[in-house]
């Protein structure tokens, strides 16, 4: 079955360090892409997708390029700042089902001091 | 940004007493989710829910567990007879068309704990 493997955390970074984590996944189609970040305190929020090889997300300052060859959609941001302090999960949908039945990784914890 | 509501924040049951999760969707989506993550492992897809049935479903939902949409607002989510095991946080979750590669909203998750 699709599964999606993220590195563990927490990831501990100082302000303006480059942040990448790192995730890859397994499926039997072609699936949609997700990264999705949980503030303290609040539910998931969608950070950014890729519905197709080669594709970039970008959202808020954070890129990550569906790599189909690698089977990777690595998070990246080239300056953290405090408030990027959070969990972030890489999840797909595997688009044939026609549902948004997302399968998540386990989370990957940012904590990023001043 | 619309939410979706989920209520209550925290619950704490007895091991054999039945719990309901509460969920108010975005007004105008019309696909319904539950996930679960019990602590430290993965979030987990549990049902998803249109036009007043279950449209796909996990292993995880077993017998033990049952969704409604009891009005036109509120989505629920009733675990019959809880076990330890079921201690988790829950995640509802709500879109307007259900596709593969669209945005899910979710709600900030009920943490059920089972005693």
């Amino acid at each position: 079955g699709d599964s999606v493997t993220q590195m563990e955390g927490p990831v501990t970074l100082s302000e303006e360090a480059f942040l990448t984590i790192n995730c890859t996944y397994t499926a039997t189609g072609y699936p949609s892409l997700f990264w999705y970040v949980q503030y303290p305190g609040e539910g998931l929020q969608l950070l950014l997708k890729a519905t197709k090889a080669d594709d970039k997300g970008s959202n808020k300052g954070f890129e990550a390029t569906y790599r189909k060859e690698t089977t990777s959609f690595h998070l990246e941001k080239g300056s953290v700042q405090v408030s990027d302090s959070a969990v972030y999960f890489c999840a797909l949908s595997d688009s044939d089902s026609g549902y948004s039945t997302l399968t998540f990784g386990k989370g990957t914890m940012l904590l990023v001091s001043p | 940004e619309p939410e979706v509501t989920q209520t209550p924040s925290h619950q704490v049951t007895q091991m054999g007493q039945e719990v309901i999760l509460r969920c108010v969707p975005i007004s105008n989506h019309l696909y319904f989710y539950w996930y679960r993550q019990i602590l430290g492992q993965k979030v987990e897809f549990l049902v998803s829910f249109y036009n007043n049935e279950i449209s796909e479903k996990s292993e995880i939902f077993d017998d033990q567990f049952s969704v409604e949409r009891p009005d036109g607002s509120n989505f629920t989510l009733k675990i019959r007879s809880t076990k330890l095991e079921d201690s988790a946080m829950y995640f509802c979750a709500s879109n307007g068309q259900g596709k593969g590669n669209e945005k899910l909203f979710f709600g900030s998750g009920t943490q059920l704990s089972v005693l």
